[in-house]
Formats: structure tokens, C-alpha cells, sequence
């Protein structure tokens, strides 16, 4: 089955340790980006990957890594979590980033609290 | 700047009857508009997308969405409500004057209940 995994799903942790958020998806897609949701705030980007090795920041990309070793996977990395990155996380994925007209997949969401 | 605009929060509407969740957008040239449904603890799905050509688009689950290019709006309708349909809906633009530098701007999101 075609699909974008993310792990953990739910995840309750305390300011300043260290986590990362694994992507993951099976379709063979060079775009991959990562998304938070906040309430009134829609969804807003963090950041992308047209491919391997290349990363890029979105619109929110303050207090968080990402990297993009292999196609498949595109981790999100909180090197010191704060409250404020409290959110609802989504890891999206679509073929060629030049082919605008490409919709996402979307993973199922990681929900993060920081504490 | 891209951008697009979802002005209702909420959306109720009785099961049967049609409905028709608003977005307008603003972009330099043309757009790429896209609509995504989001269910309780679910990523978004794709629903149905306005690339070029016909101004009426249809897509999954027996939604549509109406192009307008002169009130830059991409209304998403379905003639027939089901309760089914309860959940949360983003409209999505992506100006293609950007290039491959396009980004993908979401609204905040319409939460659309139907009721009994």
C-alpha cells in the first residue's frame, strides 16, 4: 500500500531533550516536506527536500533539523524542544517538485507535547 | 506574497442538503488550487485539484469545486450532504509565476458538521 508513515504518533516530552520525528515513504517520491498544524493557523512549512541531499527551509524552520540521507526518509529533528514547538506535525510527500500541479500525501500526524 | 483565505471557520449544514465551503485566493500568476480533507486523528487526503481547462472540477467522494478566475475564488460543493462529510477542509494555492520555487500555502482550515 502507498504511504507515508511517521513515528511516533503521539509523543510527551520536556523542554530541551533532544528528539526526532521519522518519516518514512514507500512511493518513490522526490518531494518531501514537513508541515505543523496549529489551531487557527492552518498548516504552515517547516521544511522541504526536492531530493536527496537537498533541503530547504519553509515558513517556520526556527528549532528544528531535518536531513535527507536516502529517498525514503526525511527525519525532523528538535535538538532542544520548547513549549511554543507544541503542535500537531505532518511529513508530506509528491513526485518531482518542478511538477507544480503534483498533490501531497500526507502521514498520519505526530502529535508533540512539550512540557 | 501567495496566499488563501478559508473566511469560515465553520460550515453546518443538514444531511441531503448541498454544501459549499468558500476559499479565495491572491497569487501574481495563475494558480494551482487544491482541496485536502482531514478526519478526526487522520493526515489530509487529496480531494481534487484546478490545474487549467474546465473551471468546474469534480473529485473523490462526489465533491467539486468551482474556479473562478474574476473573484479569484475555488469554492468546494457537493450537491448532497452525508454526515460522512463531517471534517476538517483545506484549500490550498500554489502560484506557478513562482516557478520551481512555488511554494504550497495552505488556509486555516473550514470544519464542516453534518447533522441529522
Amino acid at each position: 500500500e502507498a504511504q507515508v508513515t511517521q513515528n511516533p504518533r503521539y509523543l510527551i516530552t520536556v523542554t530541551g531533550k533532544k528528539l526526532t520525528v521519522t518519516c518514512s515513504q514507500n512511493m518513490n517520491h522526490e518531494y518531501m516536506s514537513w508541515y505543523r498544524q496549529d489551531p487557527g493557523l492552518g498548516l504552515r512549512q517547516i521544511y522541504y527536500s526536492m531530493n536527496v541531499e537537498v533541503t530547504d527551509k519553509g515558513d517556520v524552520p526556527e528549532g528544528y533539523k531535518v536531513s535527507r540521507k536516502e529517498k525514503r526518509n526525511f527525519p525532523l529533528i528538535l535538538e532542544s524542544p520548547s513549549p511554543n514547538q507544541t503542535s500537531l506535525y505532518f511529513c508530506a510527500s509528491s513526485y518531482r517538485r518542478d511538477k507544480l500541479n503534483n498533490e501531497q500525501f500526507f502521514g498520519p500526524g505526530t502529535r508533540l507535547t512539550v512540557l | 506574497a501567495q496566499s488563501v483565505a478559508q473566511p469560515e471557520d465553520q460550515v453546518n449544514v443538514a444531511e441531503g442538503n448541498p454544501l459549499t465551503v468558500k476559499c479565495t485566493y491572491s497569487v501574481s500568476g495563475n494558480p494551482y488550487l487544491f482541496w485536502y480533507v482531514q478526519y478526526p486523528n487522520r493526515g489530509l487526503q487529496f480531494l481534487l485539484k484546478y490545474i487549467t481547462g474546465d473551471n468546474l472540477v469534480k473529485g473523490s467522494y462526489g465533491f467539486e469545486a468551482e474556479f473562478n478566475k474574476s473573484q479569484t475564488s475555488f469554492h468546494l460543493k457537493k450537491p448532497s450532504a452525508l454526515v460522512s462529510d463531517s471534517a476538517l477542509y483545506f484549500c490550498a494555492v500554489r502560484d506557478t509565476a513562482a516557478g520551481t520555487a512555488s511554494k504550497l500555502t495552505f488556509g486555516t482550515g473550514t470544519r464542516l458538521q453534518v447533522t441529522l
